[in-house]
């Protein structure tokens, strides 16, 4: 079955970069997802990538993408306090192509920045 | 101007209670989504509505049911609440177009402790 697989805590500066990894299993996942959970709130979507790219970037936020490896991960430029969060990794589930299907989550990364 | 909005944000009950939880979205979209939070912040899908019709029913027990009164609105019924039932649910919606664009947007979540 489906599966994401993310390591649960990374800790950071201010002012590094943050790197935070997830491999999924669906080689059919068509979009891969990062999601952002601050303390107490709900899921913000930070941003996704098609997987016929390598690499998207937005601002301090770069995605790359290993199709081969099934490797997705998540670089913050210059983290800042306010980045300390949840991030989760999503793969769409099976039904892909279905209105309804689910997002498959990792178990989320706690990032953690020290000033 | 709240896209997917969520009532209450906190609920606690005691065992064997029946509770509601009511969702909201604002953004036009066919397809509503509940999914529950562990308390290791594992997300997982419950349920998803596309125009009022289930799509997903994830092994849930059948003491939860989600009722679609119209596309705009996914509820969440609770039957003889146990302790186990203690999470963060969160509903989402999307447009429902069944592509792997299909972007899901969260609502704040809502608290449930059973005691």
């Amino acid at each position: 079955g489906e599966d994401v697989e993310q390591s649960l805590f990374l800790s950071v500066r201010e002012g590094d970069s943050s790197v935070i990894n997830c491999t999924y299993t669906d080689s059919s996942s068509t979009y891969l997802y990062w999601y952002k959970q601050e303390p107490g709130a709900g899921l913000q979507l930070l941003t996704y990538i098609f997987s016929n790219m390598d690499m998207k970037q937005d601002q301090r936020l770069t995605v790359l993408l290993n199709k081969k490896d099934k490797h997705l991960s998540l670089r913050i430029a210059d983290t800042q306090t306010g980045d300390s969060a949840i991030y989760f990794c999503a793969e769409t589930g099976s039904n892909q192509g279905q209105a309804g299907t689910a997002l498959i989550f990792g178990k989320g990364t706690t990032l953690s920045v020290s000033s | 101007d709240t896209a997917v909005s969520q009532t209450p944000k906190y609920l606690v009950t005691q065992m064997g209670n029946d509770k509601s939880i009511k969702c909201e979205q604002n953004l036009g979209h066919d397809t509503m989504y509940w999914y529950k939070q562990d308390s290791k912040k594992f997300l997982k899908i419950m349920f998803s509505y596309n125009n009022k019709e289930l799509i997903i029913n994830e092994t849930v027990p059948n003491r939860f049911s989600p009722k679609s009164p119209d596309k705009a609105h996914l509820n969440l019924h609770i039957n003889s609440l146990e302790l186990g039932d203690s999470a963060v649910y969160f509903c989402a919606s999307s447009l429902g177009t069944g592509l792997s664009t299909d972007t899901q947007y969260f609502g704040p979540g809502t608290r449930l402790t059973v005691l």
